[in-house]
């Protein structure tokens, strides 16, 4: 069975303390790993797919990695305004479904 | 141009009461999708549909869960004799190749259902 878990549960950053997130995964026959950010009250906002290992996107302080057993998700010198909860999901090659982990909550003060 | 849309954005409910739920997916997204989101917890898989028909509808928790997609594009999520257990966020979302290796689902705001 297909499972996701993220760690830590959640995360208090100084503004510019850089940090990374932790997605463990295991699939059968990975389709690709998604990254989403997910505000209170809102919808989960598409950020990131990485489909094989060694694979890395970025995108502005934020940088998710890929290996066969786990994801980071990089965030360099944080701001507030990336306070949030981040949701990280795997579709394996048998369906369509997201698999979602429960999620890191991240607070950045100034 | 206009994301995944849902409406009500919030709706109240009795215990035993039937509930529509509807979900506008970005145009000429094909594949469209429902989730559940708990407290503090990750959506969980519901119901997909490619163009009308339910092609996995493996996550609906029993029978008195149901989803139509008549014409291709707006999906209602319906539920029956609600139940306490069914308080939740129903989030949709769609995507435009699903069969494709690079595609991507994008979700909508979330109705958040609250059973009394």
């Amino acid at each position: 069975e297909d499972q996701v878990t993220q760690s830590p549960e959640a995360l208090r950053l100084q503004e510019g303390e850089s940090s990374s997130l932790n997605c463990s995964y295991t699939v059968s026959g990975l389709r690709g790993l998604f990254w989403y950010r997910q505000d209170p009250g809102k919808g989960p906002e598409f950020l990131f797919t990485l489909y094989s290992a060694g694979e890395e996107k970025e995108k502005e302080r934020l940088k998710a990695t890929l290996t066969k057993k786990e994801s980071f998700l990089h965030i360099t010198a944080p701001k507030p305004e990336d306070s949030a909860t981040y949701l990280c999901a795997v579709q394996a090659n048998s369906g369509y479904a997201l698999n979602f982990g429960k999620g890191t909550s991240l607070l950045v003060t100034p | 141009g206009a994301g995944v849309s849902q409406t009500p954005s919030n709706k109240v409910t009795e215990k035993g009461k039937y509930v529509e739920l509807r979900c506008d997916p970005i145009s000429g997204h094909t594949a469209l999708y429902w989730y559940r989101q708990s407290l503090g917890q990750g959506p969980e898989f519901l119901i997909y549909f490619q163009g009308t028909g339910a092609a996995d509808d493996s996550g609906l928790p029993n029978d008195r869960f149901f989803a139509v997609r008549p014409e291709g594009s707006v999906s209602t999520l319906k539920i029956q004799r609600t139940e306490r257990g069914d308080s939740a966020v129903y989030l949709c979302a769609s995507s435009l190749f699903p069969d494709r290796v690079k595609d991507t689902q994008y979700f909508g705001p979330g109705t958040r259902l609250t059973v009394l």
